[in-house]
């Protein structure tokens, strides 16, 4: 079965810090990863996929996420942190094939100090 | 392009009652999937809709159904609603291609209280 664990329940950084927030997942094929980010009251919004290829993945408002598949973690990035960056992110996991769904962890909310 | 559109946004209901959601999803996107949102457990996936079926299903009692047209919208019904069906609804969307690989466009969910 596949699983995520995001350790961090909840992360306050000041703006202009930087950000990682970890995720590690469980799967036993290749999997495809993902780091979605909620704001108060909304829904989900993609920030950054990994499918295959290169590990270091670029994404949406200057974050990046490295996938390592020796440690199962795909921690999310980004050098300099804004107040907007606020929110609640998700890291999920997605099987493939006939499994069309995802399993999402249960979400580091990012508190962002002025 | 119009995004996921869920209906409706807030409804309170009581215990026994029954609730019909609905999700329009992007023009275009024929998979859509359904997802609970809770506190206390996160985000659970409740099913997968493709073409009028449904493809995968979560691990929730039969209380929680769902079904889609012939134009990919999508309805999702609890029946004799319970205090612990509380939580913000979310569907999404997938592109043809994509849907396999899990990639989704959210709505911005119908959040539902039960007293």
């Amino acid at each position: 079965a596949q699983s995520v664990t995001q350790p961090d329940i909840h992360i306050t950084v000041s703006e202009g810090a930087s950000l990682e927030l970890r995720c590690n997942y469980s799967y036993g094929a290749t999997p495809y990863l993902f780091w979605y980010v909620q704001s108060p009251g909304q829904g989900l919004q993609l920030l950054l996929k990994y499918f295959s290829g290169d590990t270091l993945v670029q994404g949406i408002k200057g974050f990046e996420a490295e996938f390592k598949r020796s440690q199962s973690s795909f921690n999310l990035r980004k050098p300099s942190v804004h107040w907007s960056d606020a929110a609640e992110y998700f890291c999920a996991v997605g099987g493939g094939g006939s499994n069309y769904k995802l399993t999402f962890g249960k979400g580091t909310l990012l508190t962002v100090n002025p | 392009k119009a995004g996921v559109t869920q209906t409706p946004r807030y409804l309170i209901k009581t215990r026994g009652q029954q609730v019909t959601l609905s999700c329009s999803p992007i023009s275009g996107h024929r998979s859509v999937s359904w997802y609970q949102q809770t506190p206390g457990q996160g985000l659970q996936f409740l099913f997968e809709y493709f073409s009028e079926t449904q493809r995968n299903k979560g691990n929730f009692p039969g209380r929680f159904s769902g079904r889609q047209f012939s134009n990919s919208r999508s309805e999702m019904n609890v029946s004799t609603l319970e205090l612990g069906d509380s939580a913000l609804y979310l569907c999404a969307s997938s592109p043809p291609g994509l849907a396999d690989t899990g990639e989704l466009f959210f709505g911005e969910g119908s959040r539902l209280t039960v007293l």
